[in-house]
């Protein structure tokens, strides 16, 4: 069974702080790697996507990719209150373009909570 | 950027009966749309694909008998809940892909909040 493993937390970090989300995955064939920030009740919101291995930096957000290790990681700095949200990583077997894309595996996600 | 339409936002109804959930993309043909499932404090679960124009795929231990999903248009998908019971409250969550769209290509519907009494 293809799974995908977050700590759930809740992660508190102080406001400006780096946050540090981790993410392994059991499928090593998996193609593509999405972080989501989700509000309570509201639907997903992407974050960043990653494909290849090594950093990808969008703003103050950096997602980290090993395929070797099964294992993703997003990095928010300067982090805000309103960073304050519960962050989901799901993976897709398939790359961008492949029929399977799109059916994606979720973790558990986890709560990360900025304090002021 | 791409948006999905999800329609109703919330429902409420009584056990037995058939609940219907909308998705719509707005501005771009989406032959492939996903549903998913998401019980309090847990995360999204994929519960079944939807083709234009043919038969959904639905993942293990998802009744196809009780959700009917209907891909009829190229922007339209369905998901109805027949014969609701409150084991079925969740939050649905729709999301369809644009293989044409540069950079982000999965665009997510805005959930349906169905409680069941």
């Amino acid at each position: 069974q293809k799974e995908v493993e977050q700590n759930s937390g809740p992660l508190s970090v102080p406001e400006g702080a780096i946050a540090s989300l981790n993410c392994t995955y059991s499928d090593r064939g998996s193609q593509s790697f999405f972080w989501y920030r989700q509000y309570s009740g509201k639907s997903p919101e992407l974050i960043m996507f990653i494909y290849s291995n090594g950093d990808k930096e969008d703003g103050r957000f950096t997602a980290q990719l090993n395929k070797a290790s099964q294992y993703v990681s997003l990095l928010i700095r300067d982090s805000q209150p309103s960073d304050s949200a519960t962050y989901l990583c799901a993976v897709n077997p398939g790359d961008a373009g492949g029929t399977s894309y799109g059916k994606l595996t979720f973790g558990q996600g986890t709560i990360l909570t900025v304090h002021p | 950027g791409a948006v999905v339409s999800q329609h109703p936002s919330w429902v409420i109804c009584k056990s037995g009966t058939s609940v219907k959930i909308e998705c719509r993309s707005l501005d771009f043909q989406a032959t492939t749309m996903f549903w998913y499932r998401q019980f309090p404090k847990q995360s999204l679960m994929l519960m079944a694909t939807s083709n234009e124009g043919s038969k959904a795929t639905y993942e293990q231990g998802v009744e196809k008998d009780k959700f009917l999903i209907n891909h009829a248009s190229l922007t339209l998908s369905t998901l109805t809940v027949t014969s609701a019971h409150p084991e079925d409250s969740s939050f649905y969550i729709c999301s369809a892909r644009d293989l044409l769209a540069r950079g982000e290509k999965l665009f997510f519907g805005s959930g349906t909040q169905l409680s069941v009494l």
